[in-house]
């Protein structure tokens, strides 16, 4: 059973359309995130939802939409969709804080690849 | 804010050989976490090994340890006996304090060392 998933794995799509990538965690956590990773292999956190809640709202293009129908799920939305949009993105989740043994370690989807034409 | 550097963009090893994969960091919190995760071809993301900064002894995992130096801030990967499994992009990350009581975790990622390891 794979414990983060993500789809698609890739998407190819032209300047201009909207696209979404879809997550969903079958791990109990209560926390959800977005990760980008450029060309150059730098991964930067894009969002975090804990509990269908946006925690965290990084300086990402009003492009960029997360939803979380519930903590179990959360995508991502782009609209008009832009060369400098072509990354992987990661979905990953973290356990609930409350959890006295939690490292704050994410555990991460296969990852989405998203080229733009 | 927290900040990761990894100098070493690439490193290339001899199978069998130990290597150490440099991390330091920044952060004004005063209490925060340290990861290394692996990134083989294939993409995904594999957690490695933790260090949080009130440990008192060194994490290990298995053929993986962390030589965590606090006063120099850095935080390097030992991977002992390498095998050719090991080639892959290795990355350092930190955490801070929880941003929220809900604790969403922020982890900040170095820019990654690509080692690759020599038959």
């Amino acid at each position: 059973d794979t414990a983060v998933s993500q789809t698609p794995k890739y998407l190819v799509t032209q300047m201009g359309n909207d696209k979404s990538i879809k997550c969903e965690q079958n791990l109990g956590h209560d926390t959800m995130y977005w990760y980008k990773q450029d060309s150059k292999k730098f991964l930067k956190i894009m969002f975090s939802y804990n509990n269908k809640e946006l925690i965290i709202n990084e300086t990402v293009p009003n492009r960029f939409s997360p939803k979380s129908p519930d903590k179990a799920h959360l995508n991502l939305h782009i609209n008009s969709l832009e060369l400098g949009d072509s990354a992987v993105y990661f979905c990953a989740s973290s356990r609930p804080d409350r959890v006295l043994t939690n490292t704050g370690e994410l555990f991460f989807g296969e990852g989405s690849r998203l080229t733009v034409l | 804010a927290q900040k990761i550097t990894q100098t070493q963009p690439g490193m290339f090893v001899q199978e069998k050989e130990a290597v150490t994969l440099d991390c330091t960091y920044d952060t004004s919190d005063p209490s925060y976490g340290l990861f290394w995760y692996k990134q083989p071809s294939s993409g995904e993301m594999i957690f490695l090994i933790y260090q949080g900064s009130y440990d008192q002894q060194n994490a290990t995992e298995g053929r993986y340890s962390l030589n965590f130096q606090k006063a120099r801030k850095s935080a390097n990967l030992v991977i002992s006996a390498s095998q050719l499994g090991d080639s892959a992009m290795y990355f350092c990350a930190m955490r801070g304090l929880p941003l929220r009581v809900q604790g969403a975790q922020k982890l900040v990622f170095g820019q990654g060392t690509r080692l690759t390891i020599n038959p």
